[in-house]
């Protein structure tokens, strides 16, 4: 159990174009989800999170224009990196966690923007 | 401000020895401390995981030891084997502020046969 999948899991992009990254648990209902950005060799930067049925919460820095998140159900959360630059190329990682604090990490997606 | 502190680095270690990987936190709030495996191109897995209040957990092969006094906790790895060549992650969150976990830097292991 505790499965969460990501879809895609990777996509090349022209810069100024928009990518829309889904994030699912398979088999539980999450009311929070979080999204995550990664750096070669680096380690989990936290970016949002993800609350069904309200605003997303951002962290210090991300530009929340920039990366649109929608909670739409209680087993999808969206990120859309808008207006994409090559400097968005990064490997995304979603998470949600079906018990109080363990989090269950989605297999990520790798974002590639030419 | 870094609040979990993950060492060391990288790590070598021979078929069958026991790598550890310590990290140490700050903030005395941190009531939840779970271990991730990620290998290259996914996401990260969770391992084990302890509370505060016991000092050791284990689970197979890995084993979380854990001293509240010192802010400090570590993974073991028994009898390790080349599959367990992977990028280990240490982190910490506090329960009631909705699981926001905070990730110390990683550990590059590498177990030779």
């Amino acid at each position: 159990g505790a499965v969460v999948s990501q879809h895609p899991s990777w996509v090349i992009c022209k810069s100024g174009t928009s990518v829309k990254i889904e994030c699912r648990s398979l088999d539980f209902q999450a009311t929070t989800m979080f999204w995550y950005r990664q750096f070669p060799k680096q380690s989990l930067m936290l970016m949002a999170t993800s609350n069904e049925g309200s605003k997303a919460t951002y962290e210090q820095g991300v530009e929340k224009d920039k990366f649109l998140i929608n909670h739409a159900s209680l087993t999808l959360s969206t990120l859309t990196v808008t207006s994409a630059h090559p400097e968005d190329s990064s490997f995304y990682i979603c998470s949600a966690n079906p018990f109080t604090d363990t989090q269950y990490f989605g297999p990520g997606t790798r974002l590639t923007v030419l | 401000q870094q609040q979990v502190k993950q060492s060391p680095q990288s790590l070598i270690v021979q078929k069958g020895g026991i790598p550890i990987i310590n990290c140490a936190y700050e903030n005395t709030a941190f009531d939840y401390f779970p271990w991730y495996q990620q290998f290259p191109g996914k996401g990260p897995a969770l391992l084990i995981a302890i509370r505060p209040d016991v000092s050791e957990k284990k689970e197979g092969r890995f084993t979380i030891s854990f001293n509240k006094s010192a802010k400090q906790f570590s993974l073991h790895i028994m009898d390790s084997q080349p599959g367990d060549s992977a990028t280990y992650f240490c982190a910490a969150s506090i329960e009631t502020s909705g699981s926001r976990l905070t990730f110390g830097e990683g550990t590059q292991l590498t177990v030779n046969p």
